[in-house]
């Protein structure tokens, strides 16, 4: 069964600094691209950011680029969101989720996702 | 950046019911659209992809058309389970997700 469970989620002040992990389950991790997505309380989804099969490409929405660093260890299976300079509209439930490449392109769309973990930033 | 726009945002159906919800493109996305299905609590849930294929496990009820910038969800009898917000997203270089419509009991 395909899974994702995400971690490291917390409260922090304006200004600081969080790593988000994700643990995959249930496929091979090296053969897919793999997405965060964020969801402000009562809000709709955000794409955050989206890294390659082997972590050579990655890509950021621009409310985050230059303050959040995506990577992924194929070794230990494991995907990571390192967050800095974070600011309130920061706050939101993140979501992983695992990328389908459409065709020779370098297009994906997200086929399962985890359940999120929660990011408050606050004063 | 391409924007998407679904309608409405809510539609009150009653069960048994079809629903057609929408979402256009601000410019063309080929087919590179999905549809994801959110309930209270949960993670979303990807329905459809390339505009018309359904996903792996996903009831023949809910079908998907469109090309360009105009799409259509369409779930041909409600069942209570399909409450929930839909959310539509083009996969045409960045992702980009529309604000979503709220399928309500009527």
């Amino acid at each position: 069964d395909v899974q994702l469970v995400e971690s490291g989620g917390g409260v922090v002040q304006p200004g600081g600094s969080l790593r988000l992990s994700c643990a995959p389950s249930g496929f091979n991790f090296d053969d897919y691209a793999m997405f965060w997505v964020r969801q402000a309380p009562g809000k709709g989804l955000e794409w955050v950011s989206l890294i390659n099969w082997d972590g050579g490409r990655p890509y950021y929405a621009e409310s985050v680029k230059g303050r959040f660093t995506i990577s992924r260890d194929n070794i230990k299976n494991s995907l990571f969101l390192q967050m800095n300079s974070l600011r309130v509209e920061d706050t939101a439930l993140y979501y992983c989720a695992k990328g389908v490449i459409v065709g020779t392109t370098d297009y994906y769309y997200m086929d399962v996702w985890g359940k999120g973990t929660t990011v408050t930033v606050s004063s | 950046e391409i924007e998407m726009t679904q309608s409405p945002a809510t539609l009150s159906v009653s069960p048994g019911e079809r629903a057609t919800l929408s979402c256009r493109a601000s410019q063309s996305v080929s087919s590179n659209l999905a549809w994801y299905q959110q309930k209270p609590g949960q993670a979303p849930r990807l329905l459809i992809y390339g505009a018309s294929a359904r996903a792996t496990g996903i009831p023949a009820r809910f079908s998907g058309s469109g090309s360009g910038t105009e799409f259509t969800l369409t779930i041909s009898s409600l069942q209570s389970e399909d409450f929930a917000v839909y959310y539509c997203q083009h996969y045409n270089n960045w992702p980009h997700f529309g604000g979503g419509t709220k399928v309500e009991i009527k």
